[in-house]
């Protein structure tokens, strides 16, 4: 069973740092570009970043560039998001999603999202 | 403000047809395709649309997409009170090298 688990989410205050993983089962992620997605309680849809299958290419929203990274570690079926300087504006639940492309050249959709974990950003 | 414009709300009785659009430009519904998600409350967005107009095995076929230049659109057929949930559109977008979404549609059925 194709499946995507996220994990690392809680509470933590202002100006802190969180790591969000992203374990993946019944595929091989070497394959894949992956995405993180976040949505803010009450709102909508909003991209985080992508990597591509070997990790070369990254692309992040203007909201977290310079704050957030995106990693990922194929031989642990892993991705990543490195999370620093956060602030409340950052809470919201994050799910990690699957491309069907590689994201050597091109992106084209996510067909397989995780349940995802909840960030909470407070003092 | 999203950069793919859907409207807020749209609603339908049971049986009817209903269409959400999803407005963009030219550098992403123009030049990219466009997918469409659901989302029920408390769970991950679902892919009920990919490529524009294609479904995933398991989404009913009253479930149909196009594509007409920087707009694309979602429409429901047969309208059921288990279709009562948000919906996205999103596409890359070459521009700001990002995904974008649609700000969602809240689809209420009468």
């Amino acid at each position: 069973q194709v499946q995507l688990v996220e994990s690392g989410g809680g509470v933590v205050q202002p100006g802190r740092s969180l790591e969000l993983s992203c374990t993946a089962s019944g595929f091989i992620i070497s394959g894949y570009a992956l995405h993180w997605v976040r949505q803010a309680p009450g709102k909508g849809l909003e991209w985080v970043a992508v990597i591509s299958y070997d990790g070369s290419k990254k692309y992040y929203a203007d909201a977290v560039k310079g704050r957030f990274t995106i990693s990922r570690d194929n031989s642990k079926n892993t991705l990543y998001l490195q999370m620093n300087s956060l602030t409340a504006a950052d809470t919201a639940m994050y799910y990690c999603a699957r491309d069907t492309t590689s994201g050597y050249s091109r992106y084209d959709y996510m067909d397989v999202w995780g349940k995802g974990t909840t960030v909470t950003v407070s003092s | 403000q999203s950069v793919l414009t859907q409207p807020p709300s749209a609603s339908g009785t049971p049986g009817q047809r209903v269409i959400i659009s999803c407005s963009g430009s030219s550098s992403n519904i123009g030049s990219n395709i466009v997918s469409w998600f659901q989302q029920l409350p408390g769970s991950a967005p679902k892919l009920i649309l990919y490529s524009n107009t294609q479904r995933p095995l398991g989404v009913p076929d009253r479930f149909s997409g196009s594509k007409s230049g920087t707009s694309a659109s979602l429409a429901i057929s047969g309208l059921q009170s288990e279709d009562e949930t948000d919906y996205y559109c999103a596409a890359w977008d070459d521009s700001l090298n990002a995904v974008v979404f649609g700000g969602g549609t809240k689809l209420t059925v009468l």
